[in-house]
């Protein structure tokens, strides 16, 4: 089936410092989603591109979605304590109803 | 912002007992699904569900597992027999239409099998 890797897996860093998370497929995708997760919370989300080559911001996140439809950024500017989290990208099959499909996730750790 | 909600938040249940999960989708929504977050992994498709029947389900959704919409609101998912293998968080998703909209997710039941 469609899987989505995300890299990398972890990261370390500074408050303050910029951030960039990709994913990659190796099947094509119509939209690409980017979610967020907070310990104990529901996935939460915060872009979504549904054109190839869209550069969408929201606020200090900037996502593009990628020419080949197959890959996707996710940017972070200026990071802050809260940017702790889960950062999953997902893309939609739509066979019948849409499900879901997830990458393994980013986990972003912020050094005060 | 109208939310998909979840109850309870943590289910323990003994191994082989039943357990029901339930949601509350968007009110305006009409395809819902369910996923799960095994601790430490990626969020999986379990099933979806449209105009009360399932529409597809993935391999994990075998026949311990049902799906229900009892009423105009609620959307319930039952495992059977609980294993220590369904341990796992439990997310509800709702949607609109069967678009590139994206899924709506609730904070998720956490399922402890002892």
């Amino acid at each position: 089936g469609q899987q989505l890797n995300q890299s990398p897996q972890s990261m370390f860093i500074q408050e303050g410092e910029d951030v960039s998370m990709n994913c990659t497929s190796s099947s094509i995708f119509n939209t690409w989603l980017w979610y967020k997760q907070d310990p104990g919370e529901g996935p939460v989300l915060l872009i979504a591109l549904y054109k190839a080559g869209e550069l969408t911001s929201n606020g200090r996140l900037t996502a593009q979605f990628g020419i080949t439809r197959k890959d996707s950024f996710l940017n972070i500017s200026a990071s802050i304590p809260s940017d702790v989290g889960i950062y999953f990208c997902a893309g939609p099959i739509i066979q019948g109803a849409q499900k879901l499909v997830f990458g393994q996730g980013t986990r972003l750790t912020i050094n005060p | 912002e109208p939310e998909v909600t979840q109850t309870p938040s943590h289910q323990v249940t003994q191994m082989g007992q039943e357990v029901i999960l339930r949601c509350v989708p968007i009110s305006n929504h009409l395809y819902f699904y369910w996923y799960r977050q095994i601790l430490g992994q990626k969020v999986e498709f379990l099933v979806s569900f449209y105009n009360n029947e399932i529409s597809e389900k993935s391999e994990i959704f075998d026949d311990q597992f049902s799906v229900e919409r009892p009423d105009g609101s609620n959307f319930t998912l039952k495992i059977r027999s609980t294993k220590l293998e369904d341990s796992a968080m439990y997310f509800c998703a709702s949607v609109r239409r069967n678009s590139n909209q994206p899924q709506h997710f609730g904070d998720g039941t956490r399922l402890s099998i002892l």
